[in-house]
């Protein structure tokens, strides 16, 4: 079964500092990765997404995520992080080959960045 | 700047209810997802079209639940009757199935409280 895993319910960090946001999938296939943020009382933004090529992948609002297919992971980063930023973020991924498939969605990380 | 969008925005209903909650993809995608986000399950897919055919609906309870779409502009889920754990937001989403590396853009969500 596919699956996504968002380890931290909750990450916090101070202005300023780096951060990271944990995600890890496990698929049958090749997989497709996604991120998106949600602000409060608003609908899923897409950020970024792995297809292949490049594991460093950059998207919008300066984050960047890192496929890594040895540890099944893609983690989303951001060298300087803003109060801004603070929201819940959502890994998903989908198989290859499956075109206009559902996305499999992580239950979501909160990020609290403080002042 | 071509967005998803839902109606209505909020809506309180009792128990016993009918309720309808509308979606029009953007334009010229051939993909629309049903998606229903709650606190303690996070975000669930409920149904999902390809080209306005159903290809997955195995995530609605299909005795109250019934989502079609009349046509490419618009998608509707109904719920029938209303039942208080069903409170949750509605989110859709639509995306253009070239390739499986399609991306799905969310609408802003229909916030529903059933008392």
């Amino acid at each position: 079964a596919q699956s996504v895993a968002q380890p931290e319910d909750q990450v916090n960090v101070a202005e300023g500092n780096p951060l990271t946001v944990k995600c890890t999938y496990s698929v049958s296939g090749n997989p497709y990765l996604f991120w998106y943020v949600q602000y409060p009382n608003r609908g899923l933004q897409f950020l970024l997404k792995y297809i292949t090529g490049d594991n460093l992948v950059k998207g919008s609002y300066g984050f960047e995520a890192e496929f890594n297919k040895s540890q099944t992971s893609f983690h989303l980063k951001k060298p300087s992080a803003l109060v801004s930023d603070s929201a819940l973020y959502f890994c998903a991924v989908r198989v290859r080959d499956q075109a206009g498939t559902a996305l499999i969605f992580g239950k979501g990380t909160t990020l609290s960045v403080s002042s | 700047d071509a967005r998803v969008t839902q109606t209505p925005r909020h809506k309180v209903t009792e128990m016993g209810q009918e309720v309808t909650m509308r979606c029009q993809p953007i334009l010229g995608h051939n993909t629309v997802f049903w998606y229903r986000q709650t606190m303690m399950q996070g975000l669930e897919l409920l149904a999902y079209f390809r080209n306005r055919a159903p290809l997955d609906d195995s995530g609605m309870p299909k005795d109250r639940f019934s989502a079609e779409m009349p046509d490419a502009t618009l998608a509707t889920l109904k719920i029938q009757p209303s039942e208080p754990r069903d409170s949750a937001v509605y989110f859709c989403a639509s995306g253009f199935s070239q390739t499986s590396t399609d991306t799905q853009y969310f609408g802003p969500g229909t916030r529903l409280t059933v008392l």
